[in-house]
């Protein structure tokens, strides 16, 4: 069974510029949640998708958004990026809620260096 | 606000030398604990999920336990390939969906 990937998994912009990263989830999961990883702060959560529905947000500036299409896959956009935004980006996804607790899956993750 | 912090940061550790990794947490309520490993490069890899207290869950020379107010990660005899960054999180009982609050990690160094 194929694991979560990123794409792309290495990222060079520039501030001010924007940024779109793709995320495909295990098959037959619907569940679908970013974190953002840095050496300072850790991992972060920044939001979760279910069913194409936004579930719940993390303490982000708007400038980061995402969105979940029918197959589940997911997009993170974030625009008007700051220097502060270079960290590794990371998606999980888990396969239902009507389990107790379902376990997260992560993809590799995409490294996005702002300069 | 939820809280998660582990300890130590970093570990050194000789081969076949056990020790125990800590996470404590603060959270209104607990609906489950995880655990991750994370080498360099690449996304956490699951371990274990600890729903309530005094359950304990294993795996190779990995043994997780959970109490009210800390987990702990027992490390048995390790060897180089358990070289890692070990993650601790928490799912508080009313978030709403999938929501992880993470520690800091431990950063586990096995010399051979």
């Amino acid at each position: 069974k194929a694991g979560v990937t990123q794409t792309p998994r290495y990222l060079i912009k520039t501030r001010g510029q924007q940024v779109t990263l793709s995320c495909s989830p295990i098959s037959g999961h619907r569940s679908v949640s970013w974190y953002q990883q840095t050496p300072g702060q850790g991992l972060q959560f920044l939001f979760e998708y279910f069913s194409e529905t936004q579930r719940n947000k993390g303490n982000f500036p708007g400038r980061f958004s995402g969105r979940q299409f029918s197959n589940s896959r997911s997009e993170m956009n974030v625009s008007t990026l700051e220097l502060g935004d270079s960290a590794l980006y990371l998606c999980a996804s888990s396969p239902s809620v009507i389990r107790l607790l379902p376990e997260q899956f992560f993809g590799p993750g995409t490294r996005l260096t702002v300069l | 606000e939820d809280q998660v912090t582990q300890s130590p940061e970093a570990l050194r550790l000789q081969e076949g030398e056990s020790s125990s990794l800590n996470c404590s947490y603060t959270v209104s309520g607990l609906r489950g604990l995880f655990w991750y490993r994370q080498d360099p490069g690449k996304g956490p890899e699951f371990l274990f999920t600890l729903y309530s207290a005094g359950e304990e869950k294993e795996k190779e020379r990995l043994k997780a336990t959970l109490t009210k107010k800390e987990s702990f990660l027992h490390i048995t005899a390790p060897k180089p390939e358990d070289s890692a960054t070990y993650l601790c999180a928490v799912q508080p009982d009313k978030a709403a969906g999938n929501k992880l609050t993470f520690g800091g990690g431990t950063r586990v160094l096995v010399k051979p």
